[in-house]
């Protein structure tokens, strides 16, 4: 089965402006996770969702941060207007199950705001 | 706040010897912990889970879990270059999210 696909890989952008993370999780996973991982510090997690519902978004850190999974499919994560502290690595992952852990990561999207 | 705590290392080990990897957690309530790894620019990959107190093996790996003293161990045995990686200790937090260490880095030399 193929992965969990995120794009872009690398996004480089202007403090202010607007960049829209994208992630399609393992076909028939209805369970989509997104994580962060900020330079020196753990992964993060920032919201879940099961299908297309928002199943828990304790994480998210502020209203700058917009993630959306319409239809039960693929999901994006909006920043806008991005800061600097925004900068790091995004994950998104996905299971099949709600109560598996062992999730499956993809391989990320490195923001970095300048 | 609960936190899992890693040694960041890094951690060297020559070909064929033990790697031991540690990680404490503060919730005591905590009944599940999950070893990822991940190699450089790559997306983390689960290796091992542990529920139980005691030992848990899987090939080279081993996971260690002693509730009582709120630590979990990943052992690898017959250390290779290919072990290079960064491992990551994690546990269930609130709701449904999971809870990381920072992780620590492995370097096996040949």
């Amino acid at each position: 089965e193929a992965g969990v696909t995120q794009f872009p890989s690398h996004s480089v952008i202007e403090k202010g402006q607007t960049v829209t993370l994208r992630c399609d999780p393992i076909s028939g996973h209805d369970n989509l996770y997104w994580y962060r991982r900020v330079m020196g510090k753990e992964i993060k997690f920032l919201l879940h969702f099961v299908k297309e519902s928002k199943q828990d978004e304790s994480g998210m850190p502020n209203n700058r941060f917009l993630a959306e999974r319409t239809g039960g499919t693929y999901s994006t994560l909006k920043v806008q207007p991005a800061e600097l502290e925004d900068s790091g690595v995004y994950f998104c992952a996905s299971s099949r199950d709600i109560a598996n852990y062992g999730y499956t990561f993809g391989s990320g999207t490195r923001l970095t705001v300048v | 706040q609960k936190e899992v705590e890693q040694n960041s290392g890094p951690l060297s080990v020559p070909e064929g010897a033990i790697a031991s990897l540690n990680c404490t957690y503060s919730d005591r309530g905590s009944q599940s912990f999950f070893w990822y790894r991940q190699y450089s620019g790559k997306s983390p990959e689960l290796i091992m889970f542990i529920y139980s107190n005691g030992d848990k093996e899987d090939g080279r790996f081993t996971a260690q879990l002693n509730k009582a003293s709120q630590y979990v161990s990943l052992l690898i045995r017959d250390s290779q270059p290919s072990d290079s990686a960064t491992y990551l200790c994690a546990a269930p937090g609130a709701g449904t999210a999971l809870i990381f260490g920072k992780g620590t880095t492995l370097s096996v030399s040949s």
